[in-house]
């Protein structure tokens, strides 16, 4: 199984920034995804992240706001753009590492949690 | 628009087994259904999934209704550390989280 790493594990941000979020995996990965979750929330799927092409946004969610890269296999980074308050989230980076079985299991990073005063 | 429906909350006792129910009654015929939990402030651990088959794994069992409208996820010894956010998902292959069932296992 795949393990992940994110940092920040944590920030406090101010109103207007822009913070990067990184994540790191030990092992090669083709789909990469980009999860949200608001406090007392679930999870919202912000984008689907495959090496060598753009991100795939969902609805709600566009590339100005939270760019992408997937630079290669193990790594990819997510910003967060302009932020504001409702911004203030955990965001969570998770990987298929199904071992070639395409069952759709993920594996999940520990999370960002990002405060935006 | 809700793919699947599971109750808000639900207790179980330690040591015994805890049965959670999942309505998914207009799933595709090649959508899997999932079974992740979330302990707080972790990520989403994966429990387990199928298809039409009941399935088994070290952590739990998932059993599939003949017209797979339903599902429900069996652990079979529940202990403290299975208090958690459950989430039923079916999928083929982007996960879509729902509201899942907060399930908190008592002494």
């Amino acid at each position: 199984s795949a393990v992940i790493s994110q940092k920040p594990s944590r920030d406090i941000c101010q109103r207007g920034t822009s913070l990067t979020i990184q994540c790191q995996v030990d092992s090669q990965v083709t789909m990469m995804f980009w999860y949200r979750q608001q406090p007392g929330q679930s999870l919202t799927l912000i984008a689907t992240a495959n090496q060598g092409s753009e991100a795939t946004y969902e609805s709600g969610f566009v590339i100005d706001k939270f760019p992408i890269s997937r630079p290669n296999l193990t790594f990819s980074t997510l910003t967060v753009s302009n932020m504001s308050p409702e911004d203030s989230s955990i965001y969570l980076c998770s990987v298929e590492d199904d071992g070639g079985r395409n069952t759709g299991e993920l594996f999940f990073g520990e999370g960002s949690r990002l405060t935006v005063l | 628009d809700a793919k699947t429906t599971q109750p808000t909350s639900m207790d179980c006792a330690e040591g015994r087994a805890a049965n959670l129910p999942c309505n998914h009654s207009t799933i595709s015929g090649n959508e899997y259904v999932y079974w992740y939990r979330q302990i707080h402030s972790q990520g989403p651990q994966y429990i387990i999934h199928g298809l039409k088959n009941n399935e088994t794994n070290e952590m739990a069992s998932l059993i599939i209704t003949e017209d797979r409208k339903s599902s429900t996820l069996i652990l079979p010894h529940a202990t403290l550390r299975d208090t958690a956010v459950y989430y039923c998902i079916v999928s083929v292959y982007k996960l879509s989280f729902g509201a899942g069932t907060t399930v908190t296992v008592r002494a």
